[in-house]
């Protein structure tokens, strides 16, 4: 069985401090992709990055950095300088390779930012 | 329109209504999806559609009916539904991995539900 845990229910930074979010995630298998998703307060999930378990570069995005460790089973996310734009509910996700995209949610952070 | 759109986007119903929801997606996509999100829980997947046959139930009321008549539209029809089904209904879509494109779903802005 897949499990993703989003250990932080709740943050809240002001803005320009940095920030970062848990995934921690279970699989037996040894192909996966992971994701994650922004839900701004419109509802809408915005898909930010999408990694395989072979590439364990990190990678960054403008002020989005993304650090993907095997060994800890963690795929964790962090904004650099928040904005108060930032604030919504990040989920972070998995899907098995065999299962094309069904993907296995964790039960979202939700960060606040503050001005 | 572009991407995924939603109708309505709040929806108020009593329990012995019957109403639908819309989802279509412009995007080319083979795959859609529907999730319910309550409040303080995961997103539950509900319904997967892959080339227009269901591919998966995970366990879903019958209450809740979907309906695929093309690879762009997808429906949920609803009866005699309960308090408890009030929730953030989203629709998602993707290109099947099965041909061999990506496998990011592509969510519509939700429907906001609330039974009565």
């Amino acid at each position: 069985a897949q499990k993703v845990t989003q250990a932080q229910t709740e943050i809240s930074v002001v803005e320009k401090e940095d920030v970062t979010l848990d995934c921690v995630y279970e699989t037996r298998d040894t192909t996966y992709y992971l994701f994650w998703y922004k839900q701004p307060p419109s509802g809408e999930l915005v898909f930010l990055i999408r990694r395989n378990s072979f590439d364990e570069q990190n990678e960054i995005s403008g002020r989005y950095s993304w650090n993907f460790q095997k060994s800890t089973s963690s795929f964790n996310f962090t904004i650099t300088a928040s904005q108060v734009v930032d604030s919504a509910v990040y989920f972070c996700a998995l899907s098995r390779e065999t299962s094309g995209s069904r993907l296995t949610f964790g039960e979202g952070t939700q960060l606040t930012v503050n001005p | 329109e572009t991407g995924v759109t939603q109708t309505p986007r709040h929806l108020v119903m009593g329990m012995t209504n019957k109403k639908s929801l819309k989802c279509e997606q412009h995007l080319g996509h083979n795959a859609m999806y529907w999730y319910k999100q309550s409040a303080k829980k995961p997103l539950e997947l509900m319904f997967v559609y892959s080339l227009e046959e269901r591919v998966e139930n995970n366990s879903v009321p019958s209450r809740f009916s979907p309906e695929c008549p093309n690879s762009s539209h997808l429906f949920l029809h609803l009866h005699t539904l309960q308090p408890e089904d009030s929730a953030l209904y989203l629709c998602a879509s993707s290109q099947d991995r099965t041909s061999g494109g990506w496998n990011e779903q592509f969510f519509g802005p939700g429907t906001r539900l609330t039974v009565l």
